[in-house]
């Protein structure tokens, strides 16, 4: 197993475009977490699924943010019409237990001009 | 409110000297801990988790950390620092009942040769 992959590694948008951010996280591994982080700052918790069921959303998902996980496997999350105040760094996360440690991807990290 | 509070946003530190970084949390009942470190333009790693087994825990990369309850305390420490220890260091705590981590704002460690 290669560990938390998440796909691109970077993007740059213009502002009101819409992106997907893909991750895969540990095969075994039937939770998923998606985290944003900006410059200076602790990761913020956005989402989490447990397989395919997306059981928890941050206040801080807005309307324009949405995100699945259709097979219990890879995650998807979208951004609609992006902000410039939506660039940061978006991290996907995967564990095995709520008592487990978190294994983390390396991020996409998102710049909207 | 609960809280994780990490004191001191930069650190450093002469090469071998010791290292600790603080880390105290809000809550009477303790909650899982964990410390993760971050390199540049990298995701989380997991350096050590304490889930209410023994207080002195040891993890990776010569790094341990101590849970007080009295004090609501879990600082990270190293004897000896090494140039490679230079990074974001990131404490964070899974409240009883939660599902997601909650992190604090981050410890830049700099280490001065």
């Amino acid at each position: 197993d290669t560990g938390v992959s998440q796909d691109p590694r970077h993007k740059i948008t213009k502002r009101g475009q819409n992106v997907t951010f893909r991750c895969d996280p540990i095969s075994e591994h039937n939770r998923l977490y998606w985290y944003r982080q900006t410059l200076g700052q602790g990761p913020e918790f956005l989402t989490y699924f447990q397989n395919e069921a997306q059981l928890e959303k941050s206040r801080l998902l807005s309307d324009r943010f949405s995100a699945e996980r259709p097979k219990g496997s890879f995650s998807t999350l979208e951004i609609q019409r992006t902000e410039q105040g939506d660039s940061a760094m978006y991290l996907c996360a995967s564990s095995q237990d709520r008592v487990a440690g978190y294994t983390f991807g390396s991020g996409t990290r998102l710049t909207v001009v | 409110a609960q809280s994780v509070t990490q004191l001191g946003s930069h650190v450093s530190v002469s090469e071998g000297a010791l290292v600790l970084l603080r880390c105290n949390y809000s809550s009477s009942v303790p909650p899982y801990l964990f410390w993760y470190v971050q390199y540049p333009n990298q995701g989380l790693q997991l350096l050590l988790k304490y889930t209410s087994a023994a207080t002195l825990v040891k993890g990776i990369n010569g790094f341990e950390a101590e849970f007080k309850k009295s004090e609501t305390s879990f600082h990270l420490t190293k004897p000896s620092a090494h140039m490679s220890d230079a990074a974001e260091y990131f404490c964070a705590v899974r409240w009883a009942g939660a599902n997601n981590l909650f992190f604090g704002t981050g410890t830049r460690l700099t280490v001065i040769p």
